[in-house]
């Protein structure tokens, strides 16, 4: 079955440096690949989907790229800001297990500071 | 606003005491799950229903029982929890399955003494 992870368990940046994160995948190319961002005891919340065919997504401040080669995923926060300081999960379908099945990595933490 | 609800947001319960855990969205979506999380676990799924009737196993589905009876509704129970069941449960919804953006409730914080 797919195995996920996300490389660090927390990133330090000063407001204002471009943050980037790191999802790497075994196994299976997915079709899609998801981006969340969860605060302390709250539930996740939808960032981004990136498909198999697109290199590279961008909403607002982030962007998200795919490279299906590296089986891996980045996600980039330019210009950040104190109030992007959460932990952020990658996600993607377990090919090989059962459709339907979302596996989810472990997260990011990440802090900036002013 | 859509939203997905689930009930109750904190529960404190004694071994072997049967205990349900209601999850309920007004987006008509088709796919619910359920995920409970750990620290240095993360995000594990439990079940996931594809639509009304027809649900399956995730990752971690010991100790876990689900229904789908209705669309909106994906009631999360344990018959005889237990202390490692204790954890953060997440219930989420989606119109378009995996592929789909996830909705996620607010979560229950349950703690099995």
């Amino acid at each position: 079955s797919q195995k996920i992870e996300q490389n660090s368990e927390a990133l330090n940046i000063q407001e204002g440096k471009t943050a980037t994160l790191t999802c790497n995948y075994t196994n299976y190319s997915p079709a899609y690949l998801q981006w969340y961002r969860q605060d302390p005891g709250r539930g996740p919340v939808f960032l981004l989907l990136i498909r198999e065919n697109e290199k590279e997504k961008r909403k607002e401040r982030l962007k998200v790229t795919f490279d299906t080669t590296l089986k891996q995923s980045l996600f980039h926060i330019t210009a950040s800001q104190p109030a992007d300081s959460a932990t952020y999960l990658c996600a993607l379908e377990n090919y090989g297990g059962s459709q339907g099945n979302l596996i989810f990595g472990k997260g990011t933490k990440l802090s900036v500071k002013p | 606003e859509a939203q997905v609800t689930q009930n109750p947001r904190y529960l404190i319960t004694v071994t072997g005491k049967k205990l349900t855990v209601t999850c309920s969205q007004n987006m008509n979506h088709e796919y619910m799950s359920w995920y409970r999380q750990d620290p240095g676990l993360g995000l594990r799924q439990i079940y996931y229903s594809m639509n009304v009737e027809v649900t399956d196993k995730g990752d971690v589905p010991e100790g876990y029982k689900v229904s789908r009876k209705e669309k909106r509704n994906f009631p999360l129970i344990l018959e005889s929890p237990s202390p490692n069941q204790t954890s953060l449960y997440f219930c989420a919804s989606s119109l378009k399955g995996t592929s789909g953006l996830q909705y996620f409730g607010a979560g229950t914080r349950l703690s099995v003494l």
